[in-house]
C-alpha cells in the first residue's frame, strides 16, 4: 500500500525559505498515471492547493503562490520536495503531500499524515 | 478561481438518520465532451488527513461504505450519508478539479445529535 511521509523543519524564521520533503513508500514515484502535490491547511480551516510535480519534472503551481514556490522530484530517492520562499506568519500551517490521479490538479487518492510548520523568529 | 461553497457549515444528526451536505460551485464543473462532473468529496477526521470518498461526483472510492453517496451535476452537488454512524463524525470537503487551481469548499462538520 502506497504511503507518503512529510519531513522537514517544524520552525522557520520569517523571510527565510521553508523546505519540506515527501518520501513515497510502497510504490514508485515514476508513474505516468500520477502527479505528486502539496496542499496546506491552516489550523481549523480549509484546504489550499500549492502545486504538483510529475516524475518527469514538469511542475504546476497555484497562481497565488507561484512566485514563491518550487516543487521538485528526485526519482532516485522516490521523493519530491517543496520550497516556499520569503515566508511570513501567514505560511504557518499544516502541510500535506499527496498523490493526484492522472492529472496534475485532479482528485487526490493518497495523502501524507501532514506536518506542521511554524513561521516565527 | 472556482469558488466552492458548502452548506451548512455544520449539522447534527441522530445515529441512523440521514445526513445531507451541499456543495455549490461558482461555475459549472461539468465537462460537456465526456459528460463528467469534476467534483470529489473527502472526509477528514480530527488529527487525520482527508480521505477520498467519491470522485466524478458520484463514483465511490474503493473501500468506502455504500452509505456514502454523491450526486448532482453542473454547479450543485450533494453528499449523502444514508444512515449516520458514530465513525462518520468528521469534516467533509468538496473539491473541484475542472480547472486549475483545484479548489475546496470550506468544509461541513458533521456531529451526532
Amino acid at each position: 500500500q502506497l504511503q507518503l511521509q512529510e519531513s522537514g523543519p517544524g520552525l522557520v524564521k520569517p523571510s527565510e525559505t521553508l523546505s519540506l520533503t515527501c518520501t513515497v513508500s510502497g510504490g514508485s514515484i515514476s508513474s505516468n498515471s500520477h502527479y505528486w502535490g502539496w496542499i496546506r491547511q491552516p489550523p481549523g480551516k480549509g484546504l489550499e492547493w500549492i502545486g504538483s510535480v510529475h516524475y518527469s519534472g514538469s511542475t504546476y503551481y497555484s497562481p497565488s503562490l507561484k512566485s514563491r514556490v518550487i516543487i521538485s522530484v528526485d526519482t532516485s530517492k522516490n521523493q519530491f520536495s517543496l520550497k516556499l520562499s520569503s515566508v511570513t506568519a501567514a505560511d504557518t500551517t499544516l502541510y500535506y503531500c499527496a498523490r493526484h490521479v492522472e492529472y496534475f490538479y485532479n482528485y487526490i487518492d493518497v495523502w501524507g499524515k501532514g506536518t506542521t510548520v511554524t513561521v516565527s523568529s | 478561481d472556482i469558488v466552492m461553497t458548502q452548506s451548512p457549515d455544520s449539522l447534527a444528526v441522530s445515529l441512523g438518520e440521514r445526513a445531507t451536505i451541499n456543495c455549490k460551485s461558482s461555475q459549472s464543473v461539468l465537462y460537456s465532451s465526456n459528460n463528467k462532473n469534476y467534483l470529489a468529496w473527502y472526509q477528514q477526521k480530527p488529527g487525520q488527513p482527508p480521505k477520498l470518498l467519491t470522485y466524478w461526483a458520484s463514483t465511490r472510492e474503493s473501500g468506502v461504505p455504500d452509505r456514502f453517496s454523491g450526486s448532482g451535476s453542473g454547479t450543485d452537488f450533494t453528499l449523502t450519508i444514508s444512515s449516520l454512524q458514530a465513525a462518520d463524525v468528521a469534516v467533509y470537503y468538496c473539491q473541484q478539479y475542472y480547472t486549475t487551481p483545484p479548489t475546496f469548499g470550506q468544509g461541513t462538520k458533521v456531529e451526532i445529535k
